[in-house]
């Protein structure tokens, strides 16, 4: 697609509930990024995936949270048990290499009532 | 450790009066440099980047940022804003020879454009 897509916009959910999240890349971007921005911690990195190699998971803030991408193209970040400090704008970049920049898409604003 | 700092939380210009948004970074080697810019509900935008060579960067929206190794400096430079600049900027690192695209983001400064 023209840009990174994500799903849905925004989403209301009641403490310790799942959600999922979706990301659609650009396409023929191989690296997809999620990052997660809140008020207290600003922009932080929560996972990446590269092609078929492993994701680098070291930012994820807890094993409440999980992401997979099938086929090289779309993710999901799953949060479990969403808790209030959950709340915030997750965000999905896609990427064809440093050069070229990452791509940001919308976000996906999560409140945890 | 390992830091990314925008001194400025809110910055207010008149429209049509130049810009300059601080950025210092804190790391041991030069690393990738970004300057993003988000308008309310939207995701990030790539202003520009520095990777290596002429320290003087142009982006788009007529902006450019200057790098300086010294200073361990990147700051935004716009000659004239305009009214529909005004959004949050924040600039960004990425250490050379980590993870791809693992960015690490300054707070960001927001900035208000009277007309």
């Amino acid at each position: 697609g023209a840009g990174v897509s994500q799903s849905p916009s925004n989403k209301v959910t009641e403490k310790g509930k799942d959600v999922e999240l979706r990301c659609d890349p650009i396409s023929g971007h191989t690296a997809l990024y999620w990052y997660r921005q809140s008020l207290g911690q600003g922009l932080e990195f929560l996972i990446y995936f590269q092609g078929n190699s492993a994701p680098d998971k070291s930012g994820l803030p807890s094993d409440r949270f999980s992401a997979e991408r099938t086929g090289g193209s779309v993710s999901t970040l799953t949060i479990q048990r969403t808790q209030q400090e959950d709340s915030a704008v997750y965000l999905c970049a896609s990427s064809r290499g440093r050069v070229e920049g990452y791509t940001f898409g919308s976000g996906t604003r999560l409140t945890v009532v | 450790a390992q830091s990314v700092t925008q001194p400025d939380i809110h910055i207010t210009v008149s429209e049509g009066a130049s810009l300059e948004l601080r950025c210092n970074y804190s790391y041991g080697a030069t690393p990738y440099l970004f300057w993003y810019v988000q308008s309310p509900g939207q995701g990030l935008q790539l202003l520009l980047k520095y990777f290596s060579g002429d320290t003087l960067v142009q982006g788009i929206k007529g902006f450019e940022a200057e790098f300086k190794r010294s200073q361990s400096s990147f700051n935004l430079r716009k000659p004239s804003v305009h009214w529909s600049d005004a959004a949050e900027y924040f600039c960004a690192v990425e250490a050379r020879g980590s993870t791809l695209g693992r960015l690490y983001f300054g707070r960001g400064t927001q900035l208000t454009v009277w007309p």
